[in-house]
């Protein structure tokens, strides 16, 4: 089944706790991203990637890191969680193409940051 | 300006009604243009892209483009509870495979 898994779905930290929110794809596609998601702000874009080892910053990167070492995995962390990133994020992907706006999703992961 | 901004909720429409959701860009080049579904706690789910003036039917939903007054808008006919839920307008920014959301507009139908 084509599918982004996101692991942990739920996830509960405390202020400086270094944390890592992994996203895999079984579809083999080039771009993938991350965005949080927060009420009346809408989906925002924190980081993305184009292909393995090419990532760049979306609308929000600050506080957050990502790295594309396999086509499959794009794991976001967070180096030192503050409580501001109390979220729930999201990891999609879809194929490389500019028309091809599909974009996949995980189920989402919701994060709080005591 | 945001790049995405969409008609502020929510909408309530009685069953059988038209629901009509609003967007507009800021990107005068942008190139296509789609519409997410996000039900409560779920994630979103594309249910139609445009990518040319003019409208485009697929099944009880109408997109509409005009990329002249950068607009884009969603048509749901004869609403029916199941399209309660948020909905998400994204486009495609020029050069750029980057993908902006607005903050979408949240729709109840009432039966």
């Amino acid at each position: 089944e084509a599918q982004v898994t996101q692991n942990p779905r739920y996830l509960i930290t405390v202020t400086g706790k270094k944390l890592t929110v992994t996203c895999s794809q079984n579809m083999n596609h080039e771009y993938m991203s991350w965005y949080r998601q927060d009420p009346g702000l809408g989906l925002r874009q924190i980081y993305y990637s184009m292909n393995v080892e090419v990532t760049d910053k979306g609308d929000v990167p600050e506080g957050y890191k990502v790295s594309r070492k396999e086509k499959r995995n794009f794991p976001l962390i967070l180096e030192s969680p503050s409580p501001n990133q109390t979220s729930l994020y999201f990891c999609a992907s879809r194929p490389r193409g500019l028309n091809t706006g599909e974009l996949f999703f995980g189920e989402g992961s919701r994060l709080t940051v005591l | 300006q945001k790049e995405v901004e969409q008609n502020s909720g929510p909408l309530s429409v009685p069953e059988g009604a038209i629901a009509s959701l609003n967007c507009t860009y800021s990107d005068r080049g942008s190139q296509s243009f789609f519409w997410y579904r996000q039900y409560s706690g779920k994630s979103p789910e594309l249910i139609m892209s445009i990518y040319s003036n003019g409208d485009k039917e697929d099944g009880r939903f109408t997109a509409q483009l005009n990329k002249a007054s950068q607009y884009v808008s969603l048509l749901i006919r004869d609403s029916q509870p199941s399209d309660s839920a948020t909905y998400l307008c994204a486009v495609n920014m020029r050069y750029d495979y980057k993908l902006s959301f607005g903050a979408g507009t949240t729709v109840t139908v009432r039966a």
